[in-house]
């Protein structure tokens, strides 16, 4: 079935650096793919939904300018979290729609673990 | 937009047992309720789907159930095991240009006790 892989699974960052996330569609192409952001024992809260070639649709409430999202091709989404801070520390998950169009199962990547210290 | 609404929030039962988990949702024009089990950081793994064509569906010790009229549905697990124990969510999609975004409900933590 279609995969979406994620990476890094786990990275720790200094308050005040950024982080880059990637989310690929291993052998689909996905013209939009959607960031989540899951605290701890909360549910997934959709963050952003990512198109490929213009520019991301975020979610009330979710600063643009802190969570840079680009999806230059067909294949990948980067999620950059700019001027990390403690409470940005949480586990950031992408997914895509597999390939066929409407009717497709959605696929989640892996997840990224981020912890700011 | 669409809201999501997942009862209950724990669920402890015995192994052997039945679990089932409700979810309703806001806006008739959703079509597709897949439901998720997620295990701790990992991601969340569809389990059963169903879309707003059908009623019912069964995949072995699963089965959901959808009542448009009313706007929920339900996820049914039998003879549960321990190895069922997770959290699990209901989640619905709409129709639109924005294909595949996921609205989730909040949750069901469960516990098989063996």
């Amino acid at each position: 079935g279609a995969v979406v892989s994620q990476h890094p699974s786990r990275v720790i960052c200094k308050s005040g650096t950024s982080v880059k996330i990637e989310c690929r569609s291993l052998d689909f192409q996905a013209t939009t793919m959607f960031w989540y952001r899951q605290f701890p024992k909360q549910s997934l809260m959709l963050m952003a939904t990512s198109n490929e070639g213009s520019k991301a649709t975020y979610e009330q409430g979710v600063e643009k300018d802190k969570f840079l999202i680009n999806h230059a091709s067909l294949t990948l989404s980067t999620l950059t979290v700019t001027s990390a801070h403690p409470e940005d520390s949480s586990f950031y998950i992408c997914s895509a729609r597999g390939p066929g169009g409407a009717g497709n199962t959605i696929y989640f990547g892996e997840g990224s673990w981020l912890t700011v210290v | 937009g669409e809201n999501v609404e997942q009862h209950p929030s724990t669920l402890s039962v015995q192994e052997g047992d039945s679990a089932v988990i409700k979810c309703t949702y806001s806006d008739s024009a959703s079509n597709y309720f897949p439901w998720y089990k997620q295990e701790l950081g990992k991601r969340p793994q569809l389990i059963i789907d169903i879309r707003s064509n059908v009623g019912e569906k069964k995949d072995q010790r699963i089965a959901v159930t959808l009542n448009k009229t009313a706007k929920h549905f339900s996820l049914h697990i039998t003879e549960t095991q321990p190895e069922d124990s997770a959290v699990y969510f209901c989640a619905a999609s709409m129709k639109g240009s924005t294909l595949g975004r996921l609205y989730f409900g909040r949750g069901t933590q469960l516990t098989v006790w063996p």
